[in-house]
């Protein structure tokens, strides 16, 4: 059965420093993987996603993530953050190709960005 | 464009009583999810829609819940009776359903329910 971890709940970091939240998966199968974000008050966003083809995702908002299938990993870096990044990011996985587009998310990294 | 809309974007209510949570997709989007967050847990998958079909109801969490889809436009979520632990935020989300788009779902911004 498929699984998301993020082992990281929360992750506070000074503003301008490098950040990278992590996730690893399990799937007996090839997956496509994503990541969302959420900011105060407002809906998830999707920051990028990982279909095929190069390993090194770049997303929206200067963040990227690079897949590792022998690590089973899809972890998310951004080498400057900024206060307006502060926010929850959720990593998700679905199976390809499962039809039903359902996805699995982890539980959550709440990324607070001190000045 | 307009996004994934719901309403309402909160509610509290009490133990056994009703909620109806209301979504309306982006237009022309044939696929319509509904997921759950309960506080400080993962994000799960409740169901997903195929135009008024219901494609996948496998994670529906139990018979108090029911989700339609009418016409194929917007859809409705029932909790009745509501009990404590339905207390959380309910996404709705949505996609096309042609090739290219590499499976990328559209969210709203949640309702968030408390049951009291």
């Amino acid at each position: 059965a498929q699984s998301v971890t993020q082992l990281d709940s929360q992750v506070p970091v000074f503003e301008e420093a490098p950040v990278e939240l992590r996730c690893n998966y399990s799937s007996s199968v090839s997956v496509y993987l994503f990541w969302y974000v959420q900011y105060p008050n407002q809906g998830l966003q999707l920051l990028l996603k990982y279909l095929s083809g190069s390993t090194l995702v770049k997303g929206i908002n200067g963040f990227e993530a690079e897949f590792n299938k022998s690590q089973t990993s899809f972890h998310l870096r951004k080498p400057s953050v900024h206060i307006s990044d502060t926010a929850e990011y959720f990593c998700a996985v679905s199976e390809n190709p499962s039809g039903t587009y359902k996805y699995i998310f982890g539980t959550g990294t709440r990324l607070k960005v001190l000045a | 464009e307009a996004g994934v809309t719901q309403f309402p974007s909160h509610s509290v209510i009490e133990k056994g009583q009703t909620v109806t949570l209301r979504c309306d997709p982006i237009s022309g989007h044939d696929n319509l999810y509904w997921y759950r967050r309960v506080m400080g847990k993962e994000i799960k998958f409740l169901l997903h829609f195929v135009k008024e079909s219901k494609q996948d109801e496998s994670g529906m969490p139990n018979n108090r819940f029911l989700a339609e889809r009418t016409g194929g436009t917007y859809s409705t979520l029932k909790v009745q009776p509501a009990e404590l632990e339905d207390s959380g935020v309910y996404f709705c989300a949505s996609s096309q359903d042609k090739q290219g788009r590499g499976n990328t779902i559209y969210f709203g911004e949640g309702s968030w329910l408390t049951v009291v």
